[in-house]
């Protein structure tokens, strides 16, 4: 059963970045795409971007554009976020989340979840 | 685009309960990517409905989804306690993922 096993909790200053990791835990990456959703205290739910690493497609929502780094490792079945400038509005539960290729710029349905990693952003 | 959820909605056990998403059709015209995710509190979001109306192996067949023009629609029949949860619809049309604001599901 492949699971998707993300990184522990971040404390972080306002101003500095984060890295998170996202590992398929007894699968691959390969023809999957991995997205990045995050979850503010008592908010919605937010997609931040994905990442298609057969094609190398990457697309960032318009909010974190400019902010946010997706990258995958497929050698070792790993996805990492990067979010930069931090601020307070920025605390929130990081999610990774796993879907199959439907071509070379889409995705299908998001069938698998990571646990979330909580990203809390404090002086 | 963004997609419109109400924010709660309630029912009484073994009631059945319809949450609307508005907003589906996307750039590039009618589409059936629609998926919905139930989140416990506390809990990773987990799909029970993709491609508009199926569901994954494991979700009870209580939970049905559908469409209609721009609105797709959720509905869980014979509602029962570990139905209480928050739900999501999302949209996976585009390059670009949208998901509604969410649906906070009391039972009464």
């Amino acid at each position: 059963q492949v699971q998707l096993v993300q990184s522990g909790a971040e404390v972080k200053n306002p101003g500095s970045s984060v890295k998170v990791s996202c590992k398929a835990s007894g699968g691959s990456f390969s023809n999957y795409v991995i997205s990045w959703v995050r979850q503010a205290p008592g908010q919605g739910l937010e997609w931040m971007g994905k990442i298609i690493p057969t094609f190398g497609t990457i697309n960032y929502g318009p909010k974190f554009q400019g902010r946010v780094t997706l990258t995958a490792d497929e050698s070792t079945n790993t996805g990492y976020m990067e979010l930069r400038s931090l601020r307070s509005e920025d605390t929130a539960l990081y999610y990774c989340a796993r879907s199959k290729i439907r071509d070379m710029y889409t995705s299908s349905w998001v069938d698998l979840w990571g646990q979330g990693t909580l990203v809390t952003v404090s002086s | 685009s963004a997609l419109t959820q109400p924010r709660s909605v309630s029912g009484s056990p073994g009631q059945s309960v319809t949450i609307s998403c508005t907003g589906t059709t996307s750039y590039s015209g009618d589409n059936n990517y629609v998926s919905w995710h139930q989140q416990h509190p506390g809990k990773a979001p987990k799909l029970i409905i993709f491609d508009v109306s199926n569901r994954p192996s494991g979700v009870p067949d209580r939970f049905s989804g559908s469409k209609s023009g721009n609105t797709a629609s959720l509905t869980i029949s014979g509602l029962q306690a570990e139905d209480e949860a928050d739900y999501y619809c999302c949209s996976y049309a585009e390059a670009y993922i949208v998901f509604g604001g969410g649906t906070k599901l009391t039972l009464l």
